[in-house]
């Protein structure tokens, strides 16, 4: 079935080490998303591609930043993570003029220590 | 912008009653709207999309309506089922070139058995 997989599904790093999630889709959208969902809270949008395009939300820290490779890879990197970043970090992808919504991966829970 | 209130914030039933929940949205603009489903500690799966010229979608046990002009969505679960416990997230996509999906908050379903 055509998807959307994040890896790993939960990471644990230490305050201030860099740490990379990753996403692949085979829908072949042409838009890849991050969000951040803090417990009970909405996902919040991070940045997007729009194809090879980036996008970045303007309250996202610097502290993230975001790779797209090629169409089929996503990475999120987070530079230093601190405690406030632990949450859980969602790729979602679309394609953009054809209605089909959004589809969601099943998400990396991250913990920082 | 665009500012998404989901109601209740929690609901909780017996099996077996019909339910509905309910998804207002300030900027009635929108290209379409999308209701999905959020398991603890999970990512989101998509349960409906209804495009803005659309009224309403069904699959099997839930049934979504779109009223634009009015700025409310609803979800109706038939029948409900412990198994249908979860959080439900409405979200609204402006389209054009805002790419962003602007989510409620959601509302926490609890279904006893």
């Amino acid at each position: 079935d055509a998807m959307v997989i994040q890896n790993p599904r939960y990471q644990v790093t230490q305050f201030g080490k860099p740490v990379t999630l990753s996403c692949s889709q085979t829908l072949n959208h042409n838009v890849m998303y991050w969000y951040q969902q803090k417990s009970s809270q909405a996902p919040k949008l991070l940045f997007h591609y729009y194809d090879k395009d980036f996008n970045n939300e303007a309250d996202t820290p610097d502290n993230f930043q975001s790779r797209r490779p090629n169409t089929s890879f996503c990475f999120l990197d987070i530079r230093s993570p601190g405690l406030g970043d632990a949450a859980m970090y969602l790729c979602a992808t679309s394609m953009l003029g054809r209605g089909y919504g959004y589809t969601f991966g099943s998400g990396t829970r991250l913990t920082v220590v | 912008k665009q500012e998404v209130t989901q109601i209740p914030a929690a609901l909780s039933v017996p099996e077996g009653e019909n339910l509905v929940l309910n998804c207002s949205f300030t900027d009635s603009a929108i290209y379409n709207l999308q209701w999905f489903r959020q398991d603890p500690g999970k990512g989101l799966t998509s349960l409906l999309l209804i495009q803005s010229s659309q009224r309403e979608q069904t699959s099997g046990r839930l049934n979504a309506s779109l009223d634009k002009s009015s700025g409310r969505s609803t979800l109706y679960i038939a029948a409900s089922q412990p198994g249908d416990s979860a959080t439900y997230l409405c979200a609204v996509w402006e389209g054009g070139s805002n790419y962003k999906l602007t989510f409620g908050k959601g509302t926490l379903l609890t279904v006893n058995p």
